[in-house]
C-alpha cells in the first residue's frame, strides 16, 4: 500500500540555519505530494505542493523537488526562522488510491534565536 | 477563505458514552475527511466521504462510524467512547480538481478529546 516515510525529530537548528527534512514514499500510482504545516495550537495547513515528477513546490522560502527516481520529496530552506517553529508533515494523494491522503509521522522543528 | 469548522476544541467524556465530533465547510467540498493525530504516529485517516450520504473506511475505522447527511457536514461518531480514543480529532475536506485528487486538504482546528 502507500505509505510516507519522514525523518525523526525534533530537529533543532539554530536562526540562519539550512533547513531540510527528509522525505520518502510508496505508491502505486502517480501522486501527488505535499508538505503541510502545523503550528502549535492549530490545524495543518498546506506549505506547499508538486503534482508530477520534478516538480518544484515553493513557498515563503521553503521548496521541495518531486524526485520520482528516488521517490523522494525533501523540504528545504535556506535560513530559517524563529517563526519557522512547528511540525510539518509530507503526505500524499494518489489518483488510484481513491481520495485518501496519506500522512508521514510529522517532524517537529525547532528555531532558536 | 475556505473554513473547515470543528464544534469543539476540547472535550472531556467518560468512558462508554457515545460521542458526537461535528465537522462543517462552508467551500461545496466533495471529499470530507476523519484523522486521529497521536504523538509518533502522525494523522491516520478513520473515515472519508466523497459524497453525500456516501462513506468509506480508512486505516482505522474501529470504534468509530460517520454521517454525512449534507454536503458541507461530516459527523464522527464514538459509539462508547473508551480511554484509548483520546486523542486530537482532524476534519478536513477537499475538492476534486478536472477529475484528479491533487487538491490541497483544508483542516480544522482539531478536537482535542480526553476520554476519562
Amino acid at each position: 500500500g502507500n505509505s510516507v516515510t519522514q525523518m525523526e525529530g525534533p530537529v533543532t537548528l539554530s536562526e540562519e540555519a539550512f533547513l531540510t527534512i527528509n522525505c520518502t514514499y510508496t505508491a502505486t500510482g502517480y501522486p501527488s505530494l505535499f508538505w503541510y504545516v502545523q503550528y502549535p495550537g492549530e490545524g495543518l495547513q498546506l506549505l506547499l505542493k508538486a503534482t508530477k515528477a520534478d516538480d518544484k513546490g515553493s513557498n515563503k522560502g521553503f521548496e521541495a523537488t518531486y524526485r520520482k527516481e528516488t521517490t523522494s520529496f525533501h523540504l528545504e530552506k535556506g535560513s530559517v526562522q524563529v517563526s519557522d517553529s512547528a511540525v510539518y508533515f509530507c503526505a500524499l494523494t494518489d489518483h488510484t488510491g481513491g481520495f485518501k491522503t496519506i500522512f508521514g509521522a510529522g517532524t517537529r522543528l525547532f528555531v532558536k534565536a | 477563505d475556505v473554513k473547515v469548522t470543528q464544534s469543539s476544541r476540547y472535550l472531556v467524556k467518560r468512558t462508554g458514552e457515545k460521542v458526537f465530533l461535528e465537522c462543517v465547510q462552508d467551500m461545496d467540498h466533495e471529499n470530507m475527511f476523519w484523522y486521529r493525530q497521536d504523538p509518533g504516529l502522525g494523522l491516520r485517516l478513520i473515515y472519508f466521504s466523497y459524497d453525500v450520504k456516501m462513506k468509506e473506511k480508512g486505516d482505522i475505522p474501529e470504534g468509530y462510524s460517520v454521517s454525512r447527511e449534507k454536503k458541507e457536514r461530516f459527523s464522527l461518531i464514538l459509539e462508547s467512547a473508551s480511554t484509548n480514543q483520546t486523542s486530537m480529532y482532524l476534519c478536513a475536506s477537499s475538492f476534486i480538481s478536472q477529475g484528479v485528487m491533487n487538491t490541497e486538504a483544508f483542516f480544522g482546528q482539531g478536537t482535542r478529546l480526553t476520554v476519562v
